[in-house]
């Protein structure tokens, strides 16, 4: 089956610095990729999603200047945590629909982003 | 707009107990309904899935019958195994692109 892959799976950092995370499609081409984001015992929050060629599209309440998105290939999108808080600490889950394949999405494994 | 409701948990059975998972959604038109899975400190799998009414998706024992007429979409299981502790998420997408989640439930099964 389709992989995605997250990088990296575990990342500490200060506050006031900046975070990137990537979310890869391994063997098939994703033209759109999409952003969650966990809270412990939570279900997921659709974050933002990941168009590539154009800008992100955000959902209501996410800071865009916040949490920048870039899909740089039809294989490659990242997500930057900028300025980082405690708050920011979570579980950030990418997930993508192979190409021409309306209903199927795979997830990536999730980087846990803790902020001290 | 769409949403899913899931029976909350946590749920403890214990090992070859009979599971159910209630899964009960609201949405315009017709939508694409799934189960996804999350062991610990790990993403989503796909679990199974079911794309118009009176389908059944099947996977590894579980089993989830799409019922327009009381739209639920109930994951069952005959027998549950240790290794099935894990958050279970019923999902639905309409726009072929973005899922609406419930709020997933937690099941734990003892030896």
């Amino acid at each position: 089956g389709a992989v995605v892959s997250q990088h990296p799976s575990r990342v500490i950092c200060k506050s006031g610095t900046s975070v990137k995370i990537e979310c890869r499609s391994l063997d098939f081409q994703a033209t759109t990729m999409f952003w969650y984001r966990q809270f412990p015992k939570q279900s997921l929050m659709l974050m933002a999603t990941s168009n590539e060629g154009s800008k992100a599209t955000y959902e209501q309440g996410v800071e865009k200047d916040k949490f920048l998105i870039n899909h740089a290939s039809l294989t490659l999108s990242t997500l930057t945590v900028t300025s980082a808080h405690p708050e920011d600490s979570s579980f950030y889950i990418c997930s993508a629909p192979p190409a021409g394949n309306s209903y199927e999405q795979y997830f990536g494994p999730g980087t846990r982003l803790t902020v001290t | 707009g769409d949403s899913v409701t899931q029976m909350e948990g946590p749920v403890t059975l214990s090992e070859e107990a009979f599971l159910t998972i209630n899964c009960t959604y609201t949405a315009t038109g017709y939508p694409s309904l799934f189960w996804y899975v999350q062991y610990p400190g790990e993403g989503l799998q796909l679990l199974l899935k079911a794309t118009k009414a009176d389908d059944k998706g099947s996977n590894k024992g579980f089993e989830a019958t799409y019922r327009k007429e009381t739209t639920s979409f109930h994951l069952e299981k005959g027998s549950v195994q240790v290794s099935d502790s894990a958050v279970y998420f019923c999902a639905l997408t309409e726009t072929a692109r973005q899922l609406t989640f419930g709020s997933g439930t937690q099941l734990t099964v003892l030896p």
